[in-house]
């Protein structure tokens, strides 16, 4: 199993930017996945899960400016993010579900948000 | 949503003891906790999943315990490379909620 997380940078506040994770070493369509944030020198927090049929679950803290959907055909997951604030700042993994925990993670990316 | 308290935020321990490391969640969460280790600059490691159970490939001095609202990790005969940050997670129910984590040090 290989997850390797891409699309991070610098954006100001009020921008947009777009994360893929690309996974491998297993059939992704068979599964759920989830991005997890670590925010610099703090700890983990869950940002949203997308099911293998779609489905999809936020964080109240990204509802409604972050978007995670697939592309099985591509075995990536993206994660759209808008409305950036300054506290969206953080490590972003992708981490696959296995029967509703985390069971492989990505590296993570980078994204910081400033001015 | 369900916060998780962890405690100590830090601890330090010589090879070859044991430590525990606890999690208090504000309900009742049904078994459903994992906990993660996390060592600088990676990204966490899978350890066990509902409250007890071992995940595959992890030393079998990794034991974790607990019911109801109280958990606890247990590692027994530290070794070097155990030094790292601990986290607790819940997944009973969304959103997801982590402890804020144990640092421990190896002396």
């Amino acid at each position: 199993v290989q997850l390797v997380e891409s699309g991070g940078g610098l954006v100001q506040p009020g921008k947009s930017l777009k994360l893929s994770c690309s996974a491998s070493g297993f059939t992704f369509s068979s599964y759920g996945m989830h991005w997890i944030r670590q925010a610099p020198g703090k700890g983990l927090d869950w940002v949203a899960y997308i099911s293998s049929s779609s489905g999809t679950v936020y964080a109240d803290a990204v509802k409604g400016r972050f978007t995670i959907s697939r592309d099985n055909a591509k075995n990536t997951l993206y994660l759209q993010l808008n409305s950036l604030k300054s506290e969206d700042t953080a490590i972003y993994y992708c981490a696959r579900d296995w029967e509703l925990y985390f069971d492989y993670w990505g590296q993570g990316v980078m994204v910081t948000v400033s001015s | 949503d369900i916060q998780m308290t962890q405690s100590p935020a830090s601890l330090s321990a010589s090879l070859g003891e044991t430590v525990s490391i606890e999690c208090l969640a504000s309900e009742d969460i049904y078994n459903n906790l994992a906990w993660y280790q996390q060592k600088p600059g990676k990204s966490p490691q899978f350890l066990i999943y509902y409250a007890s159970s071992l995940q595959d490939g992890v030393p079998s001095r990794f034991s974790g315990s607990g019911s109801g609202t109280q958990y606890s990790l247990k590692i027994n005969s530290l070794e070097s490379e155990d030094a790292a940050t601990y986290f607790c997670l819940q997944d009973s129910e969304y959103p997801y909620t982590f402890g804020a984590g144990t640092k421990l040090e190896l002396k």
